[in-house]
């Protein structure tokens, strides 16, 4: 059974770099893609950006420029790093992995989410 | 504002049927699969449906997806309380080169 854990700080300062690693346990870090995705607090799903593997990497056009999701393949990790974050980059993000075997860009399997607030 | 529409809110008795809507366009639902996730309160995502009527191992079949066009919907038949929750809906967008997602919908099951 894979199961995905998000870590890292839960506050950040304005301007600087949030990071956050997702560990995968229960099964291979490879052949699949792998997701961050975000949720403000009391608001909808935003999709951050996938990595393949073999460290492809596709962002949202809207955080392109700030966005930088890496894999170590060794640790079974993959990580995020947000640049010059700001409070509205305060949210819940969460790791996830696109459904084997389909195009749809599907989530299957989700971490339980880590909270990140930016603020001085 | 979300790129797919979804109504804020739906209700029903128990019991009872409901389906929830979401609408797109032809760069998005119109030419890509839709999925369905439903978030119980302080908790991940839970995908409910994938390829526009796919379920997955584990999902009842109360749960079904469809798509017509550039709109997509869930419907749940049998609501349970245990099925309050928020559901959203996703999908590729080809334009955006990006997974976009719906506003989610608040179910209650009065």
């Amino acid at each position: 059974q894979v199961q995905l854990q998000e870590s890292g700080p839960g506050l950040v300062k304005p301007s600087e770099t949030l990071s956050l690693t997702c560990t995968v346990s229960g099964g291979s870090i490879s052949r699949y893609y792998w997701n961050w995705i975000r949720q403000p607090p009391g608001k909808g799903l935003e999709w951050i950006g996938y990595l393949f593997y073999s460290g492809i990497t596709n962002y949202n056009p809207s955080l392109k420029s700030r966005v930088t999701i890496l894999v170590d393949t060794s640790k079974s990790q993959f990580s995020l790093k947000l640049s010059s974050v700001t409070a509205a980059d305060t949210a819940v993000y969460y790791c996830a992995r696109d459904l084997p075997g389909t195009t749809s860009r599907t989530f299957d399997i989700w971490g339980p989410g880590t909270m990140v607030t930016v603020s001085s | 504002q979300s790129v797919l529409t979804q109504p804020p809110s739906v209700s029903a008795a128990p019991g009872q049927e409901v389906t929830i809507s979401c609408s797109g366009s032809s760069s998005n639902i119109g030419n890509n699969y839709v999925s369905w996730y439903q978030q119980l309160p302080g908790t991940a995502p839970k995908f409910l449906i994938y390829e526009n009527n796919k379920r997955p191992s584990g999902i009842p079949d109360r749960f079904s997806g469809s798509k017509s066009g550039t709109s997509a919907t869930l419907g749940i038949t049998g609501l349970q309380t245990g099925d309050e929750a928020d559901y959203y809906c996703g999908t590729w967008d080809s334009s955006l080169s990006a997974v976009v997602f719906g506003g989610g919908t608040k179910l209650t099951v009065l």
